[in-house]
């Protein structure tokens, strides 16, 4: 079946550092990747859309100088949090589809731990 | 736009007990309808979907059967086991060409020996 994996699992960093969350799809070619954020009372809050090739489209109310996102390929997209603050602090995980699929189906990855001190 | 509403929790069961969790949706179409589950410190997982009117999803016990008049897709399953506890997800998807999914809000579910 179609997996997701996340790097780092979990991550600890200063603040006004910056973090690199890796996204890849093992096994399929994902045209379209998705980037979330999950708040401590478990919603799902989706940040942007990724596509292959393109600039990533990001949702109202989400900076995108700050949460940068290249999907430079066709099985890895990458979310970097620039200049990280204690309020960055979450749960990232990401989503692909696969097109061979139907494209309807999203494949999670286990999502990224992010605390930032 | 499209939306889903499913049930608040959290919801705490005893093993062996009966489980309900309510969906509705509003969206364009006839959109594909999911149930996604989250165990602790994970990501998320599909645990069924339906794509049509009157389709029923089912997977490890549970079910949930697509019902356009009411415009609804329950989650249902007859005997939950401590391995349940999760949040659960109801997702759907309207074809718009994005292939984003909108989501509920989820609902906490506990289930205890």
């Amino acid at each position: 079946g179609a997996v997701v994996s996340q790097h780092p699992s979990r991550v600890i960093c200063k603040s006004g550092t910056s973090v690199k969350i890796e996204c890849r799809s093992l096994d399929f070619q994902a045209t379209t990747m998705f980037w979330y954020r999950q708040f401590p009372k478990q919603s799902l809050m989706l940040m942007a859309t990724s596509n292959e090739g393109s600039k990533a489209t990001y949702e109202q109310g989400v900076e995108k100088d700050k949460f940068l996102i290249n999907h430079a390929s066709l099985t890895l997209s990458t979310l970097t949090v620039t200049s990280a603050h204690p309020e960055d602090s979450s749960f990232y995980i990401c989503s692909a589809t696969d097109p061979t699929s139907g494209g309807d189906e999203q494949f999670f990855g286990p999502g990224t731990r992010l605390t930032v001190l | 736009g499209d939306s889903v509403t499913q049930m608040e929790g959290p919801v705490t069961l005893s093993e062996e007990a009966f489980l309900t969790i309510n969906c509705t949706y509003t969206a364009t179409g006839y959109p594909s309808l999911f149930w996604y589950v989250q165990y602790p410190g994970e990501g998320l997982q599909l645990l069924l979907k339906a794509t049509k009117a009157d389709d029923k999803g089912s997977n490890k016990g549970f079910e949930a059967t697509y019902r356009k008049e009411t415009t609804s897709f329950h989650l249902e399953k007859g005997s939950v086991q401590v391995s349940d506890s999760a949040v659960y997800f109801c997702a759907l998807y309207s074809g718009a060409g994005s292939y984003q999914l909108t989501f509920g809000k989820g609902t906490k579910l506990s289930v205890i020996p």
